[in-house]
């Protein structure tokens, strides 16, 4: 069954660099989903990316943060001149639609990013 | 704005128990519903959707009844087992097209042998 697939799968940087985090969504898709989770809190919507442009974003997703889909597989979220408090798990997702045509998003295992 | 309120966990049950993870939410208009399982290790993985009012989701002996009149969605299980020991997130979403789903804090599943 095809899958997301996310790289690195623990990212160690230290404080005020700059990092790409990579997703490969599943070929057909045409949806493309960034969320994180801190440690012990509830996974969080951050950006949702459709024909070559962001579709939505939530408050968290502030000029730090910026996606790209630079060729035909691969999705990348860059976090800006980081800080201690963007140290998270961070999931890719895709789904063939968007989800008001109940179409689930499938979900990658997620980039640990640590902060120092 | 949508929010998804689940049962603290861990909850932790011998294995062949019955199992209920209650999920209750608020959201503007209709919501799809959603539960996602995360194994250690692993990614989030869809379990069960329901789309409307009533309607039941089902997916590896789990359930879950869409009740509107209550906003609530709990997962059910008859028998569970020690591989269904992960970390269980019931989710929304109330707008449609690319939206984001808006997740519960998730509650930690032990099942003890």
């Amino acid at each position: 069954e095809p899958e997301v697939t996310q790289t690195p799968s623990h990212q160690v940087t230290q404080m005020g660099q700059e990092v790409i985090l990579r997703c490969v969504p599943i070929s057909n898709h045409l949806y493309f989903y960034w969320y994180r989770q801190i440690l012990g809190q509830k996974v969080e919507f951050l950006v949702s990316f459709y024909n070559n442009e962001i579709s939505e974003k939530s408050e968290i997703f502030d000029d730090q943060f910026s996606v790209e889909r630079p060729d035909g597989s691969n999705f990348t979220l860059k976090i800006r001149s980081t800080k201690l408090e963007d140290s998270a798990m961070y999931f890719c997702a895709s789904s063939p639609q968007g989800t008001g045509n109940n179409q689930p998003q499938h979900f990658g295992d997620g980039t640990r990013l640590s902060i120092l | 704005g949508d929010s998804v309120t689940q049962m603290e966990g861990p909850v932790t049950l011998s294995e062949e128990a019955f199992l209920t993870i209650n999920c209750t939410y608020t959201a503007t208009g209709y919501p799809s519903l959603f539960w996602y399982v995360q194994y250690p290790g692993e990614g989030l993985q869809l379990l069960l959707k329901a789309t409307k009012a009533d309607d039941k989701g089902s997916n590896k002996g789990f359930e879950a009844t869409y009740r509107k009149e209550t906003t609530s969605f709990h997962l059910e299980k008859g028998s569970v087992q020690v591989s269904d020991s992960a970390v269980y997130f019931c989710a929304l979403n109330s707008r449609g097209g690319a939206d984001g789903l808006t997740f519960g804090k998730g509650t930690h599943l032990i099942i003890q042998p």
